[in-house]
């Protein structure tokens, strides 16, 4: 089965610094693609950052990046200079393409503090 | 414009009853989903069609009836609600189905059902 982990339920900083979220995922396919989704309270799902397995070079969205480690099988999602509008849920996905799904992690409540 | 709605937004109903969420996505996108996320937050995909044909149905109870009248549109019923259908329900659309890649998947904002 395929798997997405979270382990820290929840994460607090201060505006301003950086903060990574973890993620490991398990999947037994050659091609898979990962996310980070961001759940404001709004409840809107928003896509933050993706990364394509057979790309090397980790991505980044402005102040969005991730390490990915693909023979570790990790995915962890770093946040530079936080700001209050980042508070969120956050959540690590894998999409399987066996299955055409998405499988979320449990995902990472993150609080800025001013 | 919104890209992907939901009606209802909040849902508030008795045991036993019979509700429907419906949901609009007009982007041109071939393929719908609909996802469950539980009191924990925790996400999970029930349906997805492409094409108005039935592509992924998971362990979901057959009290849980989508339909898909056309290409935009894709409705969940529910039947004989239960306490335990309490959740968010997030319908989510994306381009065509394509077995050796991805399209972004874009979320509508959410059905809050409450089931007392």
């Amino acid at each position: 089965a395929q798997t997405v982990t979270q382990s820290q339920p929840e994460m607090s900083v201060q505006e301003a610094e950086t903060v990574t979220l973890s993620c490991t995922y398990d999947t037994s396919e050659s091609n898979y693609y990962l996310f980070w989704y961001k759940q404001p309270p709004s409840r809107q799902m928003i896509l933050v950052i993706r990364q394509e397995a057979y790309k090397q070079q980790n991505a980044t969205e402005n102040r969005f990046s991730v390490n990915f480690q693909k023979a570790a099988k990790s995915f962890s999602l770093k946040i530079s200079d936080s700001q209050l509008g980042d508070t969120a849920m956050y959540f690590c996905a894998s999409w399987i393409q066996g299955a055409q799904k998405l499988v979320f992690g449990q995902g990472t409540r993150l609080t800025i503090n001013p | 414009d919104t890209a992907v709605s939901q009606t209802p937004k909040y849902l508030v109903t008795q045991m036993g009853n019979d509700k429907s969420i419906k949901c609009e996505q007009n982007l041109g996108h071939d393929t719908m989903y609909w996802y469950k996320q539980d009191s924990k937050k925790f996400l999970k995909i029930m349906f997805s069609y492409n094409n108005k044909e039935l592509i992924i149905n998971e362990t979901v109870p057959n009290r849980f009836s989508p339909k898909s009248p056309d290409k935009a549109h894709l409705n969940l019923h529910i039947n004989s609600l239960e306490l335990g259908d309490s959740a968010v329900y997030f319908c989510a659309s994306s381009h065509t189905y394509i077995p050796s890649g991805y399209n972004e998947q874009f979320f509508g904002p959410g059905t809050r059902l409450t089931v007392l």
